[in-house]
């Protein structure tokens, strides 16, 4: 049973598209994370919720937006995409904000073409 | 200066060697220290996690925390082919506290030859 899930896994598109990624924890968690890792593997913290409110909102462009439906889930959507946004995006949760540990997704794979 | 600095590698050990990956960082604030394991096209899995300063041991994983130098430790002992992959410090201010969170190393690539 998979304690953080994102989904899809891969996900290649055109410029100027639109896309979502979507993530659920199944581990009663309160705080969720959006990562983005960039090609040489640095991770990078984009935002963060806490109990479906936003605390964190590094400087990210505002074609990038998270919703969280509830504490269990942390969607990331975004416009208008261009080839700088290819990455690969991570989700992961704590129980609490800045935790002992956060759990990580597998990761969306996304290409921009 | 990066929050957290690290060695990038690559690393690479024959097999059975002692490894020694370190991290420095320059928050003072910094109290958890968290070391991840990351295989290609994964994502992070925790192996580690230390609280303050001092040593974790576990199995062939030994985590340690200088907080005076501000600098952090993982060793591997008997390392194994199958520990070959990316590996992320990674440490954060406070638990509990809103608007903290997860700052990460670079991460070190490590190859363990047979």
């Amino acid at each position: 049973d998979t304690a953080v899930s994102q989904t899809p896994k891969y996900l290649v598109t055109q410029m100027g598209n639109d896309k979502s990624i979507k993530c659920e924890q199944n581990l009663g968690h309160d705080t969720m994370y959006w990562y983005k890792q960039d090609s040489k593997k640095f991770l990078k913290i984009m935002f963060s919720y806490n109990n479906k409110e936003l605390i964190i909102n590094e400087t990210v462009p505002n074609r990038f937006s998270p919703k969280s439906p509830d504490k269990a889930h942390l969607n990331l959507h975004i416009n208008s995409l261009e080839l700088g946004d290819s990455a690969v995006y991570f989700c992961a949760s704590s129980q609490v904000a800045g935790g002992t540990e956060a759990f990580f997704g597998q990761g969306t794979r996304l290409t921009v073409v | 200066q990066k929050e957290v600095e690290q060695d990038p590698g690559p690393l690479s050990v024959p097999e059975g060697a002692i490894v020694s990956l370190n991290c420095t960082y320059s928050n003072s604030a910094f109290q958890y220290f968290m070391w991840y394991r990351q295989y290609s096209r994964k994502g992070p899995e925790l192996l580690m996690y230390t609280y303050s300063s001092g040593n974790k041991e576990d199995g062939r994983f030994t985590a340690q925390v200088d907080k005076s130098s501000k600098y952090i430790s993982l060793f591997i002992r008997d390392s194994q082919p199958s520990d070959s992959a990316t590996y992320l410090c990674a440490m954060s201010a406070s638990g509990g506290n809103y608007g903290q969170n997860f700052v990460f190393g670079p991460g070190t690539r490590l190859s363990v030859l047979p």
